[in-house]
């Protein structure tokens, strides 16, 4: 029983248009959000977050919505450019109950950006 | 800067052997944990730290032990391995101020025969 779903195992975007990444959570403890981006051979790095008092939160070309009433987040990405191409994982973290680095991740979307 | 260290990188085992992940971490971060990747599963946590002498279990905890001796170093022991542990491990560690923003190590890729 996955508790946070990213339901599309990849998706495609050409150069310069917007990448949107959705996840969906069933765990109604979850309050904090945050987005990974993972390249091959690598760990995954941070990337955003957004905490549950807000329902949205940009960084440069980066923009996180959230939506608690359907238990939603979107990473949206404008423009694309072809080094955003990865692995995109969504976490959640319950972090009013202490546990705030005990992540609970999706299994990710492979992004790719075509020139 | 090196971050997280995990060694090996890769590692291949047969049923029954065991061996230890190693990982460290030089940023003085009290938080660290061990997470295993599986194919259309994402990552998953198996046990974490919230500092030296104090480790707790996480959702896939079996078959794995670890200790935590020092701030740095984090190892985890697989004391009979079995091919269901073939995945990619990594280690993250966090600051005690932060809210889930972990730095990963570059993975260690365990195959079990």
């Amino acid at each position: 029983d996955q508790q946070v779903k990213q339901n599309s195992p990849s998706l495609s975007v050409q150069e310069g248009r917007i990448s949107i990444l959705n996840c969906d959570y069933t765990n109604s403890m979850f309050d904090y959000f945050l987005w990974y981006k993972k390249y091959p051979a690598e760990g995954p790095t941070f990337l955003i977050s957004i905490s549950s008092i807000k329902d949205k939160n940009e960084d440069g070309r980066f923009t996180v919505f959230l939506n608690k009433s359907a238990k939603h987040l979107s990473l949206h990405i404008v423009p694309s450019q072809p080094g955003d191409s990865a692995v995109y994982f969504c976490a959640a973290s319950p972090i009013s109950s202490g546990s705030a680095r005990q992540l609970t991740f999706g299994s990710g979307t492979q992004l790719t950006v075509l020139p | 800067n090196a971050g997280v260290t995990q060694t090996p990188k890769f590692q291949v085992l047969k049923t029954g052997q065991s061996m230890t992940l190693q990982c460290a971490q030089d940023m003085n971060h009290e938080y660290m944990s061990w997470y295993r990747q599986d194919p259309g599963m994402g990552l998953r946590l198996i046990h974490y730290s919230v500092g030296a002498g104090i480790t707790d279990q996480g959702e896939v905890p079996n078959g794995y032990n670890v200790s935590r001796s020092t701030t740095e170093d984090f190892p985890l022991r697989l004391l009979s391995a079995a091919p269901s542990q073939t995945s990619v491990y990594f280690c993250a560690s966090a600051s005690t101020g932060g809210f889930g923003e972990l730095f990963f190590g570059e993975g260690s890729r365990l195959t079990v025969l």
